[in-house]
C-alpha cells in the first residue's frame, strides 16, 4: 500500500523557518517524483514545488520562489521543504503528493497524497 | 499560467439528485486533466485522470467528460459519501500545476 506520512509542522513566528518531511513507503520512491502542495485555512489547492526521481529538476511557484527549498533522500525514502522567512500568509496545510502519468502516458496527475502537515504561522 | 475556472462555487442537492460540475481552462489543455475529491479534514483524492478515466476504485456514478478547455464531472445518483468539495486540475503544461477554486457539493 502506498503510503505518504507528512511530519514536521508547527506553530512558528512571522520570519522563521521550519522542515518539513514526507516518509513514503509501499513503493519504489526513487522512480517517482514528487509535489508539495498547500491549502490555506478555507482555501483552494495551491500547487508550490516540485522534485524531479534524481533531484536535479526542481520548479517553485512564485510565492515560494528564493524562501523555500525542496530536497529528497532516495536512501531513504523521503522528501523534504525547507521553508524560511516564513510569513502569516505561509500558513496552511502541505501536502506531499506522488506524480504519476496517466492512461496515456502524460506525466502530471497526483495520485497519492499524504494526510498533510499544518504550519501556523503567527506571533 | 493556464487559469482554472470552476462553477459553480457550490451546488445543493438532495441525495439520489444526478450532479453536473464544471470546469473551464484559460487555453487548450486537450485532455490533460484531473478531477479531486476532498472530504473534510482529508487530503485531496484522485477521481479522474485524462479527462474522463477513472481512478482505481472509484466508483462508475462518476464520470466525465471534454477536452480543450471545457470539461465536466458528473455523479449520476449522489450518495451520502459524495458530499465534499471537487478540484479540477490542469497537467498539461507545467509548471505550474493549477487548480480551479473548488466546487463544493452540500446538502440541500
Amino acid at each position: 500500500e502506498v503510503q505518504l506520512v507528512e511530519s514536521g509542522g508547527s506553530l512558528v513566528q512571522p520570519g522563521g523557518s521550519l522542515r518539513l518531511s514526507c516518509a513514503a513507503s509501499g513503493f519504489t520512491f526513487s522512480s517517482f517524483e514528487f509535489n508539495w502542495v498547500r491549502q490555506a485555512p478555507g482555501k483552494g489547492l495551491e500547487w508550490i514545488s516540485y522534485i524531479g526521481s534524481r533531484g536535479r529538476k526542481i520548479y517553485y511557484a512564485d510565492s515560494v520562489k528564493g524562501r523555500f527549498s525542496i530536497s529528497r533522500d532516495n536512501a531513504k525514502s523521503a522528501l523534504y521543504l525547507q521553508m524560511d522567512s516564513l510569513t502569516v500568509e505561509d500558513t496552511a496545510i502541505y501536502y506531499c503528493a506522488r506524480v504519476q502519468a496517466d492512461e496515456r502516458g502524460y506525466l502530471g496527475l497526483f495520485d497519492h497524497w499524504g494526510q498533510g502537515a499544518l504550519v501556523t504561522v503567527s506571533s | 499560467e493556464i487559469v482554472m475556472t470552476q462553477s459553480p462555487a457550490t451546488l445543493s442537492v438532495s441525495p439520489g439528485e444526478r450532479v453536473t460540475l464544471s470546469c473551464r481552462a484559460s487555453q487548450n489543455i486537450h485532455s490533460n486533466l484531473a478531477w479531486y475529491q476532498q472530504k473534510p479534514g482529508q487530503a485531496p483524492r484522485l477521481l479522474i485522470s485524462g479527462a474522463s478515466t477513472r481512478a482505481t476504485n472509484i466508483p462508475g456514478r462518476f464520470s466525465a467528460s471534454g477536452s480543450g478547455t471545457e470539461f465536466t464531472l458528473t455523479i449520476s445518483s449522489l450518495q451520502s459519501e459524495d458530499f465534499a468539495i471537487y478540484y479540477c486540475q490542469q497537467y498539461n503544461s507545467w509548471p505550474p500545476w493549477t487548480f480551479g477554486q473548488g466546487t463544493k457539493v452540500e446538502i440541500k
